[in-house]
């Protein structure tokens, strides 16, 4: 059974740092996703991941994915207020069935 | 991208009624999903609506409580039948477009 795991759970950061969310799972996929929500809304896609090694960048976010240690980053550099969401990850299973991490209850502060 | 309408966006329901949430695509994509998103939580797969035959559910979901209809290429139901409280969520539909899977706007179901 594939699962995942995102940390930290909650970040809480100030505005014009840097943090990185990690997303870790368990069996081999050949997708990953990156999705934004905020609250009452539904989920942004953010950034898909194919292959190792890959690496997306948008803005003030960057994904990265290491298929052989079954890790993905997402990095955030110089946050400010607007990036203030819960974002979660996502592996592909057989059939392009998603199987979500917890999500990451991000707060930029001024 | 596909386009995703889902309807209603939100709605209160009684206990032991039956909602029917519907998922438009505006064009054909072979691959359908419903989610279950609980107050607080991730989401969860409930099922793979299969144009023309039966969905396929997930481990712990059942067609009876959460049947799904897919008549064609572009449009989804998902009912949740005989509610409690505890089928209070959010119920998104997702479909997959060129390697990418995006998702509707979401049901807001609350049940009293």
């Amino acid at each position: 059974e594939l699962k995942v795991e995102q940390n930290p759970l909650f970040l809480s950061m100030q505005e014009g740092k840097n943090y990185t969310i990690y997303c870790n799972y368990s069996t081999t996929s050949d997708r990953l996703y990156w999705y934004r929500q905020d609250p009452g809304k539904s989920l942004e896609s953010l950034f898909v991941l194919l292959s190792n090694g890959a690496v997306k960048q948008e803005g003030r976010l960057m994904a990265s994915l290491d298929t052989k240690a079954r890790l993905s980053t997402l990095h955030i550099t110089a946050a400010v207020h607007d990036l203030s969401a819960t974002y979660f990850c996502a592996v592909v299973s057989s059939g392009s069935r998603l199987t979500f991490g917890e999500g990451t209850q991000l707060t930029v502060n001024p | 991208s596909a386009v995703i309408s889902q309807k209603p966006s939100r709605d209160i329901c009684q206990r032991g009624t039956s909602l029917t949430i519907q998922c438009q695509v505006d064009s054909q994509v072979t691959m359908m999903f419903w989610y279950r998103q609980q107050p607080g939580q991730s989401l969860t797969l409930i099922a793979t609506a299969n144009q023309g035959s039966e969905a396929t559910y997930e481990s712990g979901f059942v067609i009876d409580k959460f049947p799904i209809s897919r008549p064609n290429l572009t449009f989804s139901t998902l009912t949740v039948s005989n509610m409690s409280p505890e089928d209070s969520s959010i119920y998104l539909c997702s479909v997959e477009d060129r390697e990418k899977l995006f998702f509707g706007s979401g049901t807001q179901l609350s049940v009293l």
